[in-house]
């Protein structure tokens, strides 16, 4: 059975600083998605990992995956409150597998 | 029309009753995913629509079914609710020519009383 584990599963952070989400999967696959989700609302997409060394960046966040160890990483960069919300890590395309969620409170 | 809408937002139901919930797809999507997310938890596949045919379930029982119209609609019924199908429900549309993204919707959030 597929499996997804993200950790940490809750990050307090400063503003400022820098930190890493990681993403291990049990099986092979060779597609992984982020995701964000704020209080109460839906999911929105923040990158699709489609191969081998993907590496992908937008803003403040860094996403990479290495398929051969099952790992994707979601590096944040100089953090800002705007960014606290959980995020997931998803594989499979078919039907996606969620990890539980990474609860990022950045404070001031 | 783009994106993809849910209906409706909330709904309360009282245990053993029956509700459906609907998802119109992003124009050009022609699959359609059912997810239940639980409070705090990540969500978990109920089961996917290609083409009006089911394409893959998830490990939810039967009383959790689907149907996916020619314009790629879609609803979500469930059967004798129980209190721990309380959950927001999310439907998500995608196309294999778009690198298999997902677009969410908003989601409903039932509550089981």
């Amino acid at each position: 059975e597929l499996k997804v584990e993200q950790n940490p599963l809750f990050l307090s952070m400063q503003e400022g600083k820098n930190y890493t989400i990681y993403c291990n999967y049990s099986t092979t696959s060779d597609r992984l998605y982020w995701y964000r989700q704020d209080p109460g609302k839906s999911l929105e997409s923040l990158f699709v990992l489609l191969s081998n060394g993907a590496v992908k960046q937008e803003g403040r966040l860094m996403a990479s995956l290495d398929t051969k160890a099952r790992l994707s990483t979601l590096h944040i960069t100089a953090a800002v409150h705007d960014l606290s919300a959980t995020y997931f890590c998803a594989v499979d395309p078919r039907k996606l597998i969620w990890g539980l969620g990474t609860s990022l409170a950045v404070n001031p | 029309e783009t994106g993809v809408t849910q209906s409706p937002t909330h709904l309360i139901k009282t245990r053993g009753q029956q509700v459906t919930l609907r998802c119109s797809s992003q124009s050009g999507h022609n699959t359609v995913s059912w997810y239940q997310q639980a409070l705090g938890q990540g969500p978990q596949f109920i089961f996917q629509y290609y083409r009006e045919e089911e394409n893959g379930r998830g490990n939810f029982p039967p009383r959790f079914s689907g149907l996916q119209f020619p314009n790629y609609s879609s609803e979500l019924n469930v059967n004798a609710l129980e209190l721990d199908d309380s959950a927001l429900y999310l439907c998500a549309s995608s196309s294999p020519g778009e690198g298999y993204g997902y677009t969410f919707g908003s989601g409903t959030r039932l509550t089981v009383v």
